[in-house]
This record gives C-alpha cells, sequence and structure tokens, in this order.
C-alpha cells in the first residue's frame, strides 16, 4: 500500500529554533509537497518539488525552505521559528504523470512555536 | 487564480439523513475535481476524483460527486449519513497542466445520533 511517512506526529520548538521536517514516500513518486493547514484555511502550499534537487516555491514560502537530496525523502525546513508558525504540517506525493493524480498524504505534524 | 469554495464550515446531519457538502470552483478550463476527508489526527484521504468522462462519480464509503461544468459545480453526497462519516472534507482542484491542488477551506460534518 501507498505510504508517506511524516517524522513526527507532535513536535514542541522554541522560538528562533531551526526545525527540520521529515517525510519519506516508499511509491517512487517524482512529485513531493509541503502543506500547512490551518482552521479556516484549508491546506496552503508552502513548497512543492517535481525531481531530486529541483523545487518551486508554493503560495506562501516565506520563513521556509525545503531540501530534497534523494528521490523519497523531502525535509521542510523552518529557518528561525517564530510563533505564528504553529500550525499542521502535511507532507503530500503524487507520481508525474499521467499528470494529475490524486496526491497521497502522511498523517501530518502538529508543531507547536513556544 | 483558481479558487474553491466550499459553503459552509461546518454542516449538521442526523445518522441515516442525506449528507450534502458543496464545492464550487473557478476555473475557464475544465478542471480535475477531488474530494479529501481527514478523520480526527490524520492526513487526508481521497474519496473520489473527476478527470474526464463520467460526470457522476462514485467514492468510497458509499460516497459520490457530480460534475456540473455550467454550474461550475462539484457537490459531493452520501444517501444516508453514518456515525463514522463525521470528519473533515475538503474539495480540490487543479489544472490540466498543473501538478498543483488548490483546497477549499473545509467543511466539518457532524453526525448526530
Amino acid at each position: 500500500d501507498v505510504k508517506v511517512t511524516q517524522s513526527s506526529r507532535y513536535l514542541v520548538k522554541r522560538t528562533g529554533e531551526k526545525v527540520f521536517l521529515e517525510c519519506v514516500q516508499d511509491m517512487d513518486h517524482e512529485n513531493m509537497f509541503w502543506y500547512r493547514q490551518d482552521p479556516g484555511l484549508g491546506l496552503r502550499l508552502i513548497y512543492f518539488s517535481y525531481d531530486v534537487k529541483m523545487k518551486e516555491k508554493g503560495d506562501i514560502p516565506e520563513g521556509y525552505s525545503v531540501s530534497r537530496e534523494k528521490k523519497e525523502r523531502f525535509s521542510l525546513i523552518l529557518e528561525s521559528a517564530s510563533t505564528n508558525q504553529t500550525s499542521m504540517y502535511l507532507c503530500a506525493s503524487s507520481p508525474r504523470s499521467p499528470n494529475n493524480q490524486p496526491q497521497h498524504f502522511g498523517d501530518g505534524t502538529r508543531l507547536s512555536i513556544l | 487564480a483558481q479558487s474553491v469554495t466550499q459553503l459552509g464550515s461546518h454542516v449538521s446531519v442526523s445518522e441515516g439523513a442525506l449528507v450534502l457538502l458543496r464545492c464550487n470552483y473557478s476555473s475557464s478550463v475544465p478542471p480535475y475535481l477531488f474530494w479529501y476527508v481527514q478523520y480526527p489526527n490524520q492526513g487526508l484521504q481521497l474519496l473520489l476524483k473527476y478527470t474526464t468522462g463520467a460526470t457522476l462519480v462514485k467514492g468510497i464509503n458509499g460516497f459520490e460527486a457530480e460534475f456540473k461544468k455550467s454550474e461550475t459545480s462539484f457537490h459531493l453526497t452520501k444517501p444516508s449519513a453514518h456515525m463514522s462519516d463525521a470528519a473533515e472534507y475538503f474539495c480540490a482542484v487543479s489544472e490540466d497542466s498543473s501538478y498543483k491542488l488548490i483546497f477549499g477551506s473545509g467543511t466539518r460534518l457532524l453526525v448526530r445520533p
């Protein structure tokens, strides 16, 4: 079965810390995505990657960066965590073709910045 | 830019009643449409998708949705609600040339005994 695994379900960090969220997929998918989910706002795309070492900004990239050194792994980095980055973070993946395939999601990381 | 509107942040139905969750999109080209469900403390799970072909799409757990191009709608229905259907539901759309999904703000479905 398809599996997207996020390294932590819950994470508590302090303001100013550098935070790493890890995501691994076992489906050999080319596309990977990072979203944040906030009540009443749905899911907003932070970054996505369509190949190893390739990335594109989503709708809300400010304060975040990403890394994709291997096809199966996509990391989200909060360079200097702030309280307004407290949120649920969801990772997803999808195959490149045929186009517009459904995205498969991990269970999410609930991140609190104190 | 693409947008997705889900009418009603909360919908409450009695067990056994019809479920209707509304989704409207803005698109000048035929879109690809998806409904996802999120149970508490979990990620999103695909319920159903419309790409091309038949406009009535059947999904998992007895849900279905109808693509109506003239109304730019893709409403989700289920004839008889079950307690286990209580969750948050998201409508999403993508365009032919994009890998990206645009999500609605979600509708939380409450099922009363």
